[in-house]
Order: C-alpha cells, then structure tokens, then sequence
C-alpha cells in the first residue's frame, strides 16, 4: 500500500527551539517528496521537496529534510523556530508519475514567544 | 509570481443541489488536480486530469463528481447533489512537472 505517516499531530515549541517533524513513507518506485505549509488562513505552500540527489534537502525560511531512505523517512527540521513558524505542516509524497500527491496527517505546530 | 486561484472562497449549499468550484491554474501548467480536506481530517485526492480528460480518480470521486476546462483556462469541480459529507476544504492544484502549486481553497458547507 502506498502510504505517508506524520506521527506528531501537535508540536507546542518554544521560540529558539529546535524543530523535528517525523514523516514515514510506505511506497515503491521512484520516490517523490514534499514537505508543505498551511498558515493560519492561507493556503498550502511548498517547503521543499526531495526527488534526488543530495538527500538533504535545504527549503524556504531556514527548513531542511533529510531523506534516509533505510528508515523511509523524510523528516523536517529547522534548527531554531520563530512564533511566526506557528502553522499546520504536511508531508506529501507522489505517487504515480505526475499523479496524485499522498498527504500525511498533518502536524499542527505552535510557537510561543 | 503565477498563483492558482480559486472562487468562490467559501459556498453554503442545501442538500441534493449542484455546486461548480472553479478553478484557475497557472496559465503553462499541463496537469490539474482536485483535492479536499474535512475538517480535521488529512487532505485527500480526488482527481487528476491531462489532455484534456481524467487521468486517475479516487474511490471518493464517484458519479456524483465531475471536472471540466470547459475554456483553456477555469477547471471546473461539479457536484450533482451534494450531501453533507461533501463539507469539506476544496483546493485546486496544477503542476507543469512534478511539483504542484495550490490554490486557496473552497470551504464547501452543505447543510
């Protein structure tokens, strides 16, 4: 079955803190896969992506994901967060070509200042 | 910077009537999709579409659902005859190779 899993729904953090959001991916073939961001009443935006290479994948606002594909994770990090990283944070994988993108769960972090 | 648009941004609708979400890709884009999201539940795929017809489909995306680019440039959501588990967050997405970029979204509430 082709499948991501984000495991943590709700990540309260401290400003300055450092960021790990789990994401597990269960699909053969080439693997393809994304980190998006939903503000608080905005839409979904693109982080980063992984679809070769280099398996550490630096994005947008100082976000990174590391692709260790003996553990079929792709993971997020950002190594000091800011209240204004306070947002609703999927991880995405492709599935089928140009086809379908396969969400996680979502993890819903909050930053307090 | 190109954006997908979508509208309207939110829509109330009485059970068993038609709704048409439209869609606006970004203008070189070639493949189209359709997801949605009830409310606390994770974003789920409907369609895709490319040259002009449905490439895949979800078990979600049954005869009640239909998607058109009746123009070149909307994309069309429709839905014959809503029930309330259609309420949901509909969002648009079109991509030219691999990445897709998103619109805001519809908040379709059927009462």
């Amino acid at each position: 079955a082709q499948s991501v899993s984000q495991h943590n729904h709700h990540v309260i953090l401290s400003e300055a803190a450092s960021l790990e959001l789990g994401c597990n991916y269960s699909y053969g073939g080439t693997v393809n896969l994304f980190w998006y961001v939903q503000y608080p009443g905005q839409h979904l935006q693109l982080l980063l992506k992984y679809f070769s290479g280099d398996p550490l994948v630096k994005g947008i606002k100082g976000f990174e994901a590391e692709f260790i594909k003996s553990k079929f994770s792709f993971n997020l990090r950002k190594p000091s967060v800011q209240w204004s990283d306070t947002a609703e944070y999927f991880c995405a994988g492709l599935s089928g070509g140009y086809n379908k993108l396969i969400f996680g769960a979502g993890t819903r972090l909050a930053v307090h200042p | 910077e190109p954006e997908v648009t979508q509208t309207p941004s939110h829509q109330v609708t009485q059970m068993g009537q038609e709704v048409i979400l439209r869609c606006v890709p970004i203008s070189n884009h070639l493949y189209f999709y359709w997801y949605r999201q009830i409310l606390g539940q994770k974003v789920e795929f409907l369609v895709s579409f490319y040259n002009n017809e449905i490439s895949e489909k979800s078990e979600i995306f049954d005869d009640q659902f239909s998607v058109e680019r009746p123009d070149g440039s909307n994309f069309t959501l429709k839905i014959r005859s809503t029930k309330l588990e259609d309420s949901a967050m509909y969002f648009c997405a079109s991509s030219k190779e691999g990445t897709q970029d998103f619109g805001p979204g519809t908040r379709l509430l059927v009462l």
